[in-house]
């Protein structure tokens, strides 16, 4: 167990819904990650927050809004995606953002836009 | 700019035979790179992470890596593969600037036969 837990893991929406995937870490981390995993390409980051903080935002489209109230909990809202936005979204959590600390990654929830 | 290629997509050996999984890397400085494990409906594990303390690293579950800077090459290694080791492995370097980065490989994926 990673200690990193996402929600839910299976989501399919159409292009007009609004949904969110939820990810929190019980770790005592400061800092969370999103990424986007989709097949044939390498894992991508999309979103950094550190101290809940937004530090990196990767030219992610705006339908993709990301959310951190405390360093515990992070959201993903998504809002009139596109077929090719299908993919596996996985979360990640470090004790802080120095160099060389290990990110624990969620299980990960596989989106379907229909 | 900095960045790992996976040289192979698959590999296949049997079970208790050696394995080899090869990542070249490309990095204006002394990099920083680590080995991902990603088992079916998982969250990716880190397997082990080059420092620079050590140019042979061991990690878990008796994976060993040697960062070899004269070919770029930073190869993970196993003695002798289990069933339980078949998953997808990625090659990841950390950039050198900014936040903690981290820039994966496309991955390999490894099959274990009985």
């Amino acid at each position: 167990e990673t200690g990193v837990t996402q929600t839910p893991r299976h989501l399919v929406m159409g292009m007009t819904n609004k949904k969110s995937l939820k990810c929190e870490q019980h770790l005592g981390h400061n800092a969370m990650y999103w990424y986007k995993q989709s097949a044939k390409k390498p894992l991508e980051l999309m979103f950094v927050y550190s101290l809940e903080e937004r530090v990196e935002n990767n030219s992610v489209p705006s339908r993709f809004s990301p959310e951190c109230p405390n360093s515990s909990h992070l959201f993903l809202h998504l809002h009139t995606l596109q077929p090719e936005d299908s993919a596996l979204y996985l979360c990640a959590s470090s004790p802080g953002t120095g160099p060389l600390l290990e990110q624990y990654f969620g299980p990960g929830t596989r989106l379907t836009v229909t | 700019a900095q960045s790992v290629t996976q040289l192979d997509s698959h590999v296949s050996v049997s079970e208790g035979t050696p394995v080899l999984l090869r990542c070249n890397y490309s990095s204006s400085y002394s990099p920083s790179l680590f080995w991902y494990v990603q088992h079916p409906n998982k969250g990716l594990q880190l397997l082990l992470k080059y420092t620079s303390a050590a140019t042979l690293v061991k990690g878990i579950n008796g994976f060993e890596a040697e960062f070899k800077k004269s070919e770029t090459s930073f190869h993970l290694t196993k003695p002798s593969a289990h069933m339980s080791d078949a998953a997808e492995y990625f090659c990841v370097v950390r950039l050198s600037t900014g936040f903690q980065k981290l820039v994966f490989g496309t991955g390999t994926r490894l099959l274990v036969s009985p």
